[in-house]
């Protein structure tokens, strides 16, 4: 049973556009959300995180949006840039118990 | 910083042999690190929750017999994959959460991962 869901196995954006990559989960009891970025042989790199007590969090180029009444979160891009290319993880957590991954989703930046 | 090191990056041994996997915070205490594990094209799947001074939580599905877990400092964990076997191959991953002090928050910081084959 998989608590945290992407659908989108990989997602191919244009340089300079926004890149908007989707998560949902099932556990109401979460209340930590995290995405990762990671590339292959490596550990995941933190990218930013929302508090179920929020709706938007913020920094630089990378929005997350939490819509806790879908169970729906996404995380916005812009501009992208051809280094976004990776793998991004959705996970999400309660309290200071261990993540629970989404599988992810590829990333292209094409120029 | 939040830096996570991991030690060794990668490691191939002989099935039966036990390998010893160290996790290190190297600019933050963590009385708390989790230990994850990736096989190729799929997802992180957590094994367990290593708590410093007391013993690991493990997921299930884990062998804790198998997978020793020592939390021995505020920046050391160690995963020990006892009697390894060819199935046991795979990437681990730990992770340290900045629990005290300054910045203390849920964010968790990874180490670089230690490819693990057995032959």
């Amino acid at each position: 049973d998989q608590q945290v869901k992407q659908n989108s196995p990989s997602l191919s954006v244009q340089e300079g556009r926004i890149s908007i990559l989707n998560c949902d989960y099932t556990n109401s009891m979460f209340d930590y959300f995290l995405w990762y970025k990671k590339y292959p042989a490596e550990g995941p790199t933190f990218l930013i995180s929302i508090s179920s007590i929020k709706d938007k969090n913020e920094d630089g180029r990378f929005t997350v949006f939490l819509n806790k009444s879908a169970k729906h979160l996404s995380l916005h891009i812009v501009p992208s840039q051809p280094g976004d290319s990776a793998v991004y993880f959705c996970a999400a957590n309660r309290g200071a118990d261990g993540l629970t991954f989404g599988k992810g989703t590829h990333l292209i930046i094409q120029p | 910083g939040a830096v996570v090191s991991q030690h060794p990056s990668w490691v191939i041994c002989k099935s039966g042999t036990s390998v010893k996997i160290e996790c290190r915070s190297l600019d933050f205490q963590a009385t708390t690190m989790f230990w994850y594990r990736q096989f190729p094209k799929q997802s992180l799947m957590l094994m367990a929750t290593s708590n410093e001074g007391s013993k690991a939580t493990y997921e299930q599905g884990v062998e804790k017999d198998k997978f020793l877990i020592n939390h021995a400092s505020l920046t050391l964990s160690t995963l020990t994959v006892t009697s390894a076997h060819p199935e046991d191959s795979s990437f681990y991953i730990c992770s340290a959460r900045r629990t005290s002090g300054t910045g203390a928050s849920y964010e968790q910081y990874f180490g670089p991962g230690t490819r693990l084959t057995v032959t």
